[in-house]
């Protein structure tokens, strides 16, 4: 049991350049998201899905895409990468979206945008 | 919108010691849960209590809830170097979205 895994560990992108941060599970859970971790700040959600075929946004959307067309996959494209996309992105499942539910966190991609 | 609140931001104690941190939220919560993050790995569950419970216990670990104050404790008794980490509370919202603080950097001193 992989659990949640995210590839690659490390991206220097320049600015306006595009990319895609894979994300996969194999724990069968329903619910996934992307979070952005910066210094001195919590996790703040980027996208969540529900279920395959069903994404949404979070806090902090802008400049990212998702999609989610297998309940395994939840990619997360960034669309022209801006210095202020420079961050940490984790992106973690739960069986559902309830609150009471645990997070499985993979081991998160460091990004800078120059 | 942040809800949850860390305190405090760091704390460096000897081994063998008790570590005490504290969230602090803001609007009403049905379940708040602790996470730990080893540097530079994910986060990792650590425990979760209802608003309806006062105090739980796992192990070492030892949480508390207080929804009149809209605050709770992590107790981490006898500290190991491995517990070194930082630790993040999150609380749910009605709308089902987990609200992150920004967590508590702990340094345990060998």
């Amino acid at each position: 049991n992989a659990g949640v895994t995210q590839t690659p560990k490390f991206q220097v992108l320049k600015t306006g350049q595009s990319m895609t941060l894979q994300c996969a599970q194999d724990m069968n859970h329903e619910y996934m998201s992307w979070y952005r971790q910066d210094p001195g700040m919590g996790l703040r959600l980027i996208h969540y899905s529900v279920g395959a075929g069903i994404t949404d946004q979070g806090e902090v959307p802008n400049g990212y895409n998702v999609s989610r067309s297998t309940t395994e996959d939840f990619p997360l494209r960034l669309l022209s990468a801006a210095p202020s996309q420079t961050s940490v992105y984790f992106c973690a499942s739960s069986y559902s979206r309830r609150g009471e539910d645990t997070q499985y966190f993979g081991p998160g991609t460091r990004l800078t945008v120059l | 919108s942040q809800q949850g609140e860390e305190d405090p931001q760091a704390l460096s104690i000897q081994e063998g010691e008790n570590a005490t941190m504290n969230c602090s939220y803001k609007t009403s919560i049905n379940n708040l849960q602790w996470y730990r993050q080893n540097s530079g790995r994910g986060l990792v569950h650590l425990i979760l209590i209802r608003s309806n419970e006062r105090e739980k216990h796992s192990g070492r670990l030892r949480v508390t809830l207080d929804t009149s104050k809209k605050s709770s404790s992590l107790l981490i008794t006898a500290s190991r170097a491995a517990d070194t980490a930082s630790y993040f509370c999150a609380t749910d919202e009605s709308n089902y979205q987990l609200i992150w603080g920004a967590g508590t950097k702990l340094i345990i001193k060998p």
